[in-house]
């Protein structure tokens, strides 16, 4: 109940297009539920992220689309640039203990010019 | 604001040994988390830290141990080192609140020969 799946296991989009990560959660507890990105080399930072209040929340070229019924929430990147391409997690938490981060498995985007 | 100091950044051990990493969070932030990061099992919740006491711990054996003290500055320890433990250690810090931000460091790259 503490997983959170997360697809695709990798992902290759030519500049300009849309990159799509999905994730699933179980525990309904859950009501955090943050984006990272993580580059070679560097810790994980945050992206964006979205609390089950609000369906769809924008920031920029990114956006979290997020579906309480389905338990589900998605990452789309907006005309995909070559300095996009990192690993990118979604995480699910419990708002009152927001520091104790569930992680994907993580998505390796590569954007290719 | 300097951002999350981790030391060291690079480390190799043997089997069997100990070993303690450190972590100076951002200046202000009174909670400081550690995760464990690795190809197999991906980003794990290690414990947290809040004013120098635990408030909250992942599923890892007792041979990971972790402190605050009063200046926020946390570090952890794994005794008697084993293969398994090879790894990226990360720090996270957060001001406290709820939801937090967690700001993660760049990690310390854990090496057991």
């Amino acid at each position: 109940q503490q997983q959170v799946k997360q697809s695709p296991q990798s992902l290759i989009v030519q500049k300009g297009g849309i990159s799509i990560i999905n994730c699933a959660y179980e525990n309904t507890a859950f009501d955090y539920f943050p984006w990272y990105q993580q580059f070679p080399g560097k810790g994980p930072a945050l992206l964006i992220a979205i609390r089950p209040d609000v369906s769809e929340k924008k920031e920029g070229r990114f956006t979290i689309s997020f579906n309480k019924s389905a338990k589900q929430f998605s990452l789309h990147i907006m005309d995909s640039q070559p300095g996009d391409s990192a690993t990118y997690f979604c995480a699910a938490a419990r708002m009152d203990s927001s520091y104790k981060l569930i992680f994907g498995s993580g998505t390796r985007l590569l954007v290719r010019p | 604001k300097a951002g999350v100091t981790q030391t060291p950044r690079y480390l190799i051990k043997t089997r069997g040994q100990q070993v303690t990493l450190s972590c100076s969070p951002i200046s202000g932030h009174r909670s400081v988390s550690w995760y464990q990061q690795t190809p197999g099992q991906g980003l794990q919740f290690l414990f947290e830290y809040f004013s120098e006491t635990q408030r909250n711990k992942g599923n890892f054996p007792g041979r990971f141990s972790g402190r605050q003290f009063s200046n926020s500055r946390s570090e952890m320890n794994v005794s008697t080192l084993e293969l398994g433990d090879s790894a990226l250690y990360l720090c996270a810090s957060s001001p406290g609140q709820s939801p937090d931000t967690q700001y993660f460091g760049p990690g310390t790259r854990l090496t057991v020969l």
